[in-house]
């Protein structure tokens, strides 16, 4: 079965480190979203990514945070430095960009900061 | 365990025409339970969540879905459809009292014929 694949699946830090969060998305999949789900504000939509270009990451507070696309097998999302608002599940979505994509969602990193 | 089922991968009604979206879920707590949406090459939407107040949950767009404990269930309902409404929709579950443990169903495509 293919999937996305998100690490690690669990992370607690202390305020002012640096996180990174890291996506594989599904072999052939060209679109990538970043998402982070909290109690209170459900699901933000932080960065997308098409053919490993940002095309939209206004969701994304620019000052901390950071996306990128090293290759078309590996998203990673920094946090430097961490701040305990932070605390969140973050998600990666993959997909393959048509008419009616379809994402696919890792099973989410718990970020937790202290 | 938590899990969340859509029972249709794949749905297609005519404009005008009722719309059902089965969704099932397990959880060994009281859960919360969200409908997103999400439209071709779009980021996801909320339509509306429940998180132990009414069982009937109106949304946006004129989507409502009904929290039934017994058939633990939690079906989106649209009276009529229109074409806008063409999309991926996904169930997604989650404890109350917990972000860490938020499962996605596996999304329903609706079709909407003219």
């Amino acid at each position: 079965d293919a999937r996305v694949t998100q690490t690690p699946r669990d992370k607690v830090t202390e305020m002012g480190q640096e996180v990174t969060m890291r996506c594989q998305p599904i072999l052939g999949h060209n679109t990538v979203f970043w998402y982070r789900q909290t109690m209170m504000q459900g699901l933000e939509l932080l960065a997308y990514f098409r053919n490993r270009a940002p095309l939209d990451d206004s969701g994304m507070p620019k000052d901390r945070f950071s996306a990128e696309m090293p290759d078309a097998t590996l998203a990673t999302l920094k946090i430097q430095p961490s701040e305990p608002r932070d605390s969140a599940v973050y998600f990666c979505a993959s997909g393959l960009h048509r008419r009616n994509e379809k994402l696919f969602f890792g099973s989410g990193t718990q970020l937790s900061v202290l | 365990a938590q899990s969340v089922t859509q029972l249709d991968s794949h749905v297609s009604v005519s404009e005008g025409t009722p719309v059902l979206l089965r969704c099932n879920y397990s959880s060994s707590y009281s859960p919360s339970l969200f409908w997103y949406v999400q439209h071709p090459n779009k980021g996801l939407q909320l339509l509306l969540k429940y998180t132990s107040a009414a069982t009937l949950v109106k949304g946006i767009n004129g989507f409502e879905a009904e929290f039934k404990k017994s058939e633990t269930s939690f079906h989106l309902t649209k009276p009529s459809a229109h074409m806008s409404d063409a999309a991926e929709y996904f169930c997604v579950v989650s404890l109350y009292s917990s972000a860490s443990k938020i499962i996605f169903g596996s999304g329903t495509r609706l079709s909407i014929r003219p």
